[in-house]
């Protein structure tokens, strides 16, 4: 069964340094990767999704993350944290053959520093 | 991507009653999905609502606690019934986007539940 596993639930960073959140995944087969962000009291938005095109995926408010197979990874990055960045972020997975459920890491919950 | 309301947005309730959440969509979708966000925690899937079928639900849900309906393409309801405290969670719907058979999942605002 897919699995998909969000190093450190909580990441603090200053406000203006890098972020970097990370997410690994069991499956032997490549399946499509999603980062999701959820603001205080708000529903899940789509941050960004990789679908076996380019491993580079650039997403919104200037997040972005690579797929590495070797690694079985999607870590999602951001040059420069803001203070709007604060919330919790997810990391999911599904397989492209047929099957639509989705598994979630268990979040990571970012705090920006002032 | 799809334009998904809920209502209600939250709610309390009283042990033992039960609560209906709706699921609006801006366009006609195939799959929609419930799913269930304890506190802290991340979110889990309870069942996947395909017009014109049974709900299909996961391993620790069931029908009986969790009656789902799914009248059209734009439209779910997911009941939470027999409520306990336990039940308290946010309850999310997803729908999935069609295209080029790469579907992505769009979530709804969300319905935050407490069960007193």
């Amino acid at each position: 069964a897919q699995s998909v596993t969000q190093l450190g639930s909580h990441v603090s960073v200053s406000e203006g340094a890098l972020v970097l959140l990370r997410c690994n995944y069991s499956s032997s087969v490549p399946p499509y990767l999603f980062w999701y962000v959820q603001y205080p009291n708000q529903g899940l938005q789509l941050l960004l999704k990789y679908t076996s095109a380019a491993t580079l995926v650039k997403g919104i408010n200037g997040f972005e993350a690579e797929f590495k197979k070797s690694e079985t990874s999607f870590h999602l990055t951001k040059p420069s944290a803001h203070m709007s960045d604060a919330a919790e972020y997810f990391c999911a997975a599904k397989t492209n053959f047929g099957n639509e459920k989705l598994t979630f890491g268990t979040g990571t919950r970012l705090t920006i520093i002032p | 991507s799809a334009v998904i309301s809920q209502k209600p947005s939250r709610d309390i309730c009283q042990r033992g009653t039960s609560l209906t959440i709706q699921c609006q969509v801006d366009s006609q979708v195939t799959m929609m999905f419930w799913y269930r966000q304890q506190p802290g925690q991340s979110l889990t899937l309870i069942a996947t609502a395909n017009q014109g079928s049974e709900a299909t639900y996961e391993s620790g849900f069931v029908i009986d606690k969790f009656p789902i309906s799914r009248p059209n393409l734009t439209f779910s309801t997911l009941t939470v019934s027999n409520m306990s405290p336990e039940d308290s969670s946010i309850y999310l719907c997803s729908v999935g986007a069609l295209g080029t058979g790469q579907e992505t999942q769009y979530f709804g605002p969300g319905t935050r539940l407490l069960v007193l």
